[in-house]
């Protein structure tokens, strides 16, 4: 069981915004505004999307944006395109460790 | 380009000691400003931070809770590389295994991942 959590799906039609939540407690999402967003392709490498809970790396199409409120974060993806159907994963700073969310696929209908 | 290039068994026996390398090109182990750290991922345990190591005038490791009795991250600075250590595997540590820099609490740059298996 992972120790921040997503819900395991979600989907969006081509041009439209999804957004995903990853709720945690004040000892990791709560407590530090290092929360960082990952996006995996099947078969592949996690790869970085947002990190410092709303910057991207460069690269990142800024259809990516990332915000934080309390415990829960959230990612938001505008425009919706075919390559975005991926898995997405949530993770914190907790202290000398971090933590992981179980992950959450996004189907573009 | 910062890339990570990794190597190691693809299988283990159980009780016996998984052994992992991550060789880093255009960047330096021995930075003051990245560390270099140990994740894994299988279905039922999803993403899981295990440990890294990294250089601040010294050498620092730190070691996830659920693994620290039996984990050892260690760097080789004269190949510019760092390694994982996982003694007294069982068939829970099946997982592909990867490498990844650390930078701005982030981790942005990860290696190809190994599928390690834990059978007899």
């Amino acid at each position: 069981q992972s120790a921040l959590t997503q819900p395991p799906s979600a989907s969006g039609s081509p041009g439209q915004s999804v957004t995903i939540s990853c709720t945690g407690t004040s000892g990791d999402i709560g407590g530090y505004n290092y929360v960082s967003w990952y996006q995996q392709h099947p078969g592949k490498a996690p790869k970085l999307i947002i990190y410092e809970v709303n910057k991207r790396p460069s690269g990142v199409p800024d259809r990516f944006s990332g915000s934080k409120s309390g415990n829960t974060a959230s990612l938001t993806v505008s425009g919706l395109q075919v390559e975005d159907e991926a898995d997405y994963h949530c993770s914190s700073y907790a202290g000398s460790n971090w933590v992981f969310g179980g992950g959450t696929k996004l189907t573009v209908l | 380009q910062v890339q990570l290039q990794q190597s190691g068994p693809g299988l283990v026996k159980p009780s016996q000691t998984l052994s992992l390398t991550c060789a880093i090109s255009a960047d330096s182990v021995s930075s003051n400003s990245v560390a270099w750290n140990w994740i894994r991922q299988s279905p039922s345990r999803g993403l899981e931070w295990l440990g890294r190591t990294y250089y601040r005038s010294k050498w620092y490791n730190e070691y996830a809770v659920s693994v620290k009795s039996r984990i050892t991250v260690n760097p080789d600075p004269s190949k510019n590389q760092f390694s994982l250590q996982l003694n007294s595997v069982s068939p829970e540590d099946t997982a592909v295994y990867y490498c990844a820099r650390g930078k701005f609490y982030a981790l942005d740059i990860w290696g190809q991942g190994t599928l390690v298996t834990v059978s007899s």
